[in-house]
């Protein structure tokens, strides 16, 4: 969807190493989510945000953290890489809770 | 503990046959959403609804609140739709998804 992108695409690095995951917004939306695919998984929540420098922790968050400086950006940082870290990582926006999501295409990351 | 169920977890199907894939949830909901999933691809959203009946084209989606159950169905089923299919919820509470773990539909020409 134009409205959101998410950066990189792919990405593969080595286990121990610090990795930065953005989602970036132009449709101006209060929430975003960070989410992982896993087989066998549904999707899964890491982190969200709820306005600029308000975020809160989901389901998965051990071993991440995220930061919210301006509305339309949300970072995923992965401070040390693991290989169970070995995702696809999914944004996702929306104006309200209850409203439709808007889903980023999806960033590939690989820990080696 | 999974919030939301779906059924079956995998689907074949011939062109042309009509599908259904279930989604039953076990908390209070303000919407269910279907999602739709391509391989290798980004999830869109294919219908929210509170209540009763949706359709769009071949799809349709139907919701029964009381018993905690939505169907999405796909008539005169093509090869395109070949894709996973997530049933999600959102709760009356919070400001978060459940999803359930999506059913693999393919279908054979």
């Amino acid at each position: 969807d134009a409205g959101i992108t998410q950066s990189p695409r792919h990405k593969v690095t080595e286990t121990g190493t610090p990795v930065t995951l953005r989602c970036h917004q132009t449709e101006n939306h209060r929430y975003m989510y960070w989410y992982r695919q896993d087989p066998g998984h549904g999707l899964r929540l890491i982190h969200y945000s709820y306005g600029v420098k308000d975020t809160d922790k989901g389901e998965v968050s051990d071993g991440y953290s995220v930061s919210r400086s301006k509305t339309e950006d949300f970072l995923l940082t992965l401070e040390s890489a693991t290989s169970s870290q070995t995702s696809v990582y999914f944004c996702a926006i929306t104006a309200q809770g209850d409203y439709g999501y808007t889903f980023g295409s999806g960033t590939r990351l690989t820990v080696v | 503990k999974n919030e939301v169920e779906q059924s079956p977890q995998n689907l074949t199907a011939q062109e042309g046959e009509f599908i259904t894939i279930n989604c039953s949830y076990s908390v209070g909901i303000s919407a269910l959403h279907w999602l739709q999933q391509h391989p290798g691809g980004g999830i869109v959203s294919l219908f929210m609804l509170s209540s009763g009946k949706k359709k769009h084209g071949r799809l349709i989606a139907t919701i029964n609140i009381q018993e905690k159950h939505s169907s999405l169905h796909i008539t005169a089923s093509h090869p395109r739709d070949s894709a996973v299919y997530i049933c999600a919820v959102s709760p009356n509470t919070g400001n978060q998804f459940y999803f359930g773990t999506g059913t693999s539909l393919t279908v054979i020409p």
